[in-house]
């Protein structure tokens, strides 16, 4: 699965856009970008997914870019509950290779 | 709520021992993950089994097995236990269609803490 960066750390202001940004340069065509995030020491969450189009779910909203080298997961509305790790992760989904591989993540912060 | 079950969700238990972990996966799917969770490690994936058979392989110890059943529930067995095994151990599922099919999101359960003394 390619590699993927993301900022250690963020923090956003409660009831603003919060916006998650994932390098993944060396994304292959048949990798879909999958965002999770983990409260506290809870089960890792699925947020959303994607392959080249953006998508909106009734969590958040994924934007990649027109050469899939970059995505911005965007919460639009923040709450504290928002406060965990952010993981963006590429993967294929081909057999025998549909594990997840976690990287070390983007802890987002929410601010009163 | 993932629909993903796990138990026990806390235990507490000796070095030397060995412990069961239980995983009921979503309705429907068919694949099995475990994932280990420590301080210093983050999220390892340990293995992962397909209706029955063992799919995929991470960085489980010789120590630590797992086996998916006929009703597809999972045990992973984790035995000859030391302080370093002590960590949260997360199960997940998925339908995994194959292909290249976009849809086999995995769904996580709330892990199970062991705290090995």
């Amino acid at each position: 699965d390619a590699k993927t960066t993301q900022p250690p750390s963020m923090d956003c202001a409660e009831g603003r856009a919060a916006n998650l940004p994932c390098n993944h340069s060396t994304i292959s065509g048949n990798e879909y970008v999958y965002w999770y995030r983990q409260i506290h020491s809870q089960g890792p969450q699925y947020i959303i997914h994607g392959l080249k189009n953006n998508e909106t779910n009734e969590m958040a909203s994924l934007i990649i870019t027109e050469d899939r080298k970059s995505s911005t997961l965007i919460l639009p509305h923040a709450t504290l509950r928002d406060t965990a790790v952010y993981y963006c992760i590429v993967r294929v989904t081909n057999f025998g290779n549909e594990k997840l591989t976690f990287g070390t993540g983007t802890r987002l912060t929410i601010i009163p | 709520d993932s629909g993903v079950t796990q138990t026990p969700k806390h235990l507490i238990t000796a070095t030397g021992q060995r412990v069961t972990l239980r995983c009921s996966p979503r309705s429907g799917d068919l694949s099995v993950y475990w994932y280990q969770q420590s301080l210093d490690q983050g999220l390892q994936f340990l293995i992962q089994y397909y209706n029955g058979e063992e799919r995929a392989k991470g960085n489980i110890l010789e120590r630590f097995s797992a086996q998916q059943f006929p009703d597809l529930h999972s045990e992973l067995n984790l035995s000859s236990l030391e302080l370093g095994d002590s960590a949260l151990y997360f199960c997940a599922s998925s339908v995994t269609r194959g292909g290249t099919d976009s849809g086999n999101t995995i769904y996580f359960g709330e892990g199970s803490w062991l705290t090995v003394v």
